[in-house]
C-alpha cells in the first residue's frame, strides 16, 4: 500500500523568503509519480508540480521546485520568493503505477497537507 | 485546456433526501474520473473510480449502496448522495484523467460542498 506522510501541519514564511514543504512517501513500486498540489480557501485543487520516479532531474516550475531523493524517498517541495497569495494548504500526493491494459488510470493518494501562510 | 466542472458548487439539502453532484470534463473525453471527499481541514480521501461505461470501483469502507456513481459518457460523471444525514456534510471534489494526456493527468474540478440539514 502506498503512503505519503506531511509531518508539517503548518508554516510560516515571511514574505519573499523561501519555505521547503516536507513529503515521504512509502511504495513497492517501482514507476510512480509525485505531485504538488495547492488549495486555497476556495476549495479548488492547483496542480503545482510533477515528478516521475525516473526522472533523474528535479522538477521545476517557476518558483517551484521539487527536492526529489528517491533513495529517503522524499520529495520535498520548494517555493521560492514567497507571495501573500502563496498562503493556502498543500498536498503531496503519489500516484501509483497504473494498471495495463485495463484502460484505467492510476489514482492519487494524497498526504494531510501542510498549511502555509506567508507573512508580511 | 482540461478544464473540469462540478455543478452544483454549494448544496444544502434536508436529512433523508437525495442529492446529486455533476462532474464534467469540458474540453476532453475522461476515460476515468474519481471522486474524492473532504472533511474540514483534511486531506482528500478517494471514495471510488469510475470508467466510462462500467461500473465504479469503491474504495474500501464507501457504501456503494448510499454513494451512486454513473459515468453514462465520457465528459459526464455523476455522483449522487442518497438518503443524505449530516455526517455526510462535505466537500465532494471530483477529478477526471485521459490516458492520452500528460503525467499529471487528474484534472479536479472545482469542487461541491455538501451540507445535510
Amino acid at each position: 500500500a502506498q503512503k505519503i506522510t506531511q509531518t508539517q501541519p503548518g508554516m510560516f514564511v515571511q514574505e519573499k523568503e523561501a519555505v521547503t514543504l516536507d513529503c515521504t512517501y512509502d511504495t513497492s513500486d517501482q514507476s510512480y509519480g509525485l505531485f504538488w498540489y495547492k488549495q486555497p480557501s476556495s476549495g479548488e485543487m492547483i496542480f503545482l508540480i510533477y515528478q516521475g520516479s525516473y526522472d533523474e532531474q528535479n522538477a521545476t516550475e517557476g518558483r517551484y521546485s521539487l527536492n526529489f531523493q528517491k533513495a529517503r524517498k522524499s520529495a520535498n517541495l520548494v517555493i521560492s520568493a514567497s507571495q501573500l497569495g502563496d498562503s493556502a494548504m498543500y498536498f503531496c500526493a503519489m500516484r501509483e503505477a497504473p494498471v495495463l491494459n485495463t484502460g484505467t488510470a492510476s489514482k492519487l493518494t494524497f498526504g494531510t497537507g501542510t498549511r502555509l501562510q506567508v507573512m508580511l | 485546456g482540461a478544464v473540469v466542472s462540478q455543478h452544483p458548487s454549494r448544496v444544502i439539502c434536508k436529512s433523508g433526501t437525495s442529492v446529486k453532484i455533476e462532474c464534467r470534463s469540458l474540453d476532453f473525453q475522461a476515460t476515468t474520473m474519481f471522486w474524492y471527499r473532504q472533511f474540514p481541514k483534511q486531506s482528500l480521501m478517494l471514495m471510488a473510480t469510475s470508467n466510462e461505461g462500467s461500473k465504479a470501483t469503491y474504495e474500501q469502507g464507501v457504501e456503494k449502496d448510499k454513494f451512486l456513481i454513473n459515468h453514462a459518457s465520457l465528459t459526464l460523471s455523476t455522483l449522487t448522495v442518497t438518503s443524505a444525514h449530516p455526517e455526510d456534510s462535505s466537500f465532494y471534489i471530483c477529478s477526471a484523467s485521459h490516458l492520452a494526456g500528460p503525467p499529471y493527468e487528474q484534472y479536479f474540478g472545482p469542487g461541491t460542498r455538501l451540507t445535510v440539514t
